[in-house]
């Protein structure tokens, strides 16, 4: 049973404009949650991160947006830029401080 | 520079030849992790480390050891590795007070034939 599905497996927009990429959990043990971003040959990278009791984080173009009522949390990417083609991973993580659980990607492809 | 470490980045090997992943941090980061990454299954924890000399498993540890003798080194062990461990590995390391933002290693493909 996933507990953390980011429902798109690929997603495509135009240079400039802002990208969406969702994510649904179903563990609402979940207090903390992260995006991560992976270019190919290459480990994931920490992208952006946001506790439970907020429902926003922004950290440049990057912005996320946390619906707990919805279990739902989406990250946005504005502008999107060529660069920004990579594969991104929504994960949740239960407060244990153990393991973090780790949806299975969206493959962002930005067009010039 | 603040890195994670991996060797092999690449291995073809036999069934049932152990072998041994190096996983390096050079930042002084207590936690260190392995994942393995397969297609429709995502990023799986395969073994984790709290400190030196305390390690315990993760999701998927069967077939594969660990040890954690040195803070900067977590290597992954195949004692007699099988085709379906054919995959990417993933090591990755965080300080044991962050929330989780876990620094990764470029990835190991290895493959069991």
């Amino acid at each position: 049973d996933q507990q953390v599905k980011q429902n798109s497996p690929s997603l495509s927009v135009q240079e400039g404009r802002i990208s969406i990429l969702n994510c649904d959990y179903t563990n609402s043990m979940f207090d903390y949650f992260l995006w991560y971003k992976k270019y190919p040959a290459e480990g994931p990278t920490f992208l952006i991160s946001i506790s439970s009791i907020k429902d926003k984080n922004e950290d440049g173009r990057f912005t996320v947006f946390l619906n707990k009522s919805a279990k739902h949390l989406s990250l946005h990417i504005v502008p999107s830029q060529p660069g920004d083609s990579a594969v991104y991973f929504c994960a949740g993580n239960a407060g244990n401080n153990r393991k973090l659980i780790w949806g299975l990607g969206t493959s962002l492809a930005v067009n010039p | 520079e603040a890195q994670v470490t991996q060797n092999p980045r690449y291995l073809i090997t036999v069934t049932g030849k152990k072998l041994t992943v190096t996983c390096s941090q050079n930042m002084n980061h207590e936690y260190m992790s392995w994942y393995r990454q397969d297609p429709g299954l995502g990023l799986r924890q395969i073994y984790y480390s709290m400190n030196v000399e305390v390690t315990d498993k993760g999701d998927v540890p069967e077939g594969y050891k660990v040890s954690r003798k040195e803070k900067r080194n977590f290597p992954l062990i195949l004692e007699s590795p099988s085709p379906n461990q054919t995959s990417l590995y993933f090591c990755a390391s965080r300080r044991s007070g962050s929330r989780h933002e876990q620094f990764f290693g470029p990835g190991t493909r290895l493959t069991v034939l």
